[in-house]
């Protein structure tokens, strides 16, 4: 069972424009949402997270959005560069494993010169 | 140190060996994952520890899998007996207690031949 569910496997997008990746959760317990970005050969790092208490984060180019009703959650990297190019993760956490993250699988993410 | 280390970073195993990988968490953090990460794939949780005391090994895979931290910092994972379907990254992540920002570490390319 995919408690997570991201969108689109795979993104191009020329230098400039705008990257938007989405997010579907199942579980109504989860109450943190973050996203991270990973670049081949390294860890994850933390990008941007976001709470169900507001509709939308925002931290320079990256916005996240979130629609509690829908539970549903977004990525958007404004005006993006060529070194954002990496693989992009949505994760959930909370309820009552709420050490616990799970994660999307991911979104490659290519932005052309 | 800055950040949190794992050694070996690559390690190559025969069908049938033992292998042992090791995580040096963030110094003073209290809580420490264990992540799988198959390629193309999400990472997806393995063990949760508290200080010394495992709280969760609901994710690992099979009794061939043992994580421990005896001492509260460094954690070693152990896989028995390998078999091809183990190789993936295995991930190590840190963080503060209830604190929900997961730092991880570069990982550990396990391939099972």
């Amino acid at each position: 069972q995919q408690q997570v569910k991201q969108s689109p496997q795979s993104l191009i997008v020329q230098k400039g424009g705008i990257s938007i990746i989405n997010c579907a959760y199942e579980n109504t317990a989860f109450d943190y949402f973050p996203w991270y970005q990973q670049f081949p050969g390294k860890g994850p790092a933390l990008l941007i997270a976001i709470r169900p208490d507001v509709s939308e984060k925002k931290e320079g180019r990256f916005t996240i959005s979130f629609n509690k009703s829908a539970k549903q959650f977004s990525l958007h990297i404004m005006d993006s560069q060529p070194g954002d190019s990496a693989t992009y993760f949505c994760a959930a956490q909370g309820g009552g494993s709420n050490y616990k993250l799970t994660f999307g699988k991911g979104t490659l993410l290519t932005v052309n010169p | 140190g800055a950040g949190v280390s794992q050694s070996p970073r690559y390690k190559v195993a025969k069908r049938g060996q033992d292998v042992a990988l090791r995580c040096d968490p963030i110094s003073g953090h209290v809580s420490l994952f264990w992540y799988q990460q198959a390629l193309g794939q999400g990472p997806e949780f393995l063990t949760y520890f508290q200080n010394e005391a495992q709280l969760d090994k609901s994710g690992l895979p099979s009794d061939r899998f043992f994580a421990e931290r005896p001492e509260g910092s460094v954690s070693t994972l152990k896989i028995q007996r390998t078999q091809q379907e183990d190789s993936a990254v295995y991930l190590c992540a840190s963080t503060g207690f209830r604190d929900p920002f997961l730092f991880f570490g570069p990982g550990t390319r396990l391939t099972v031949l």
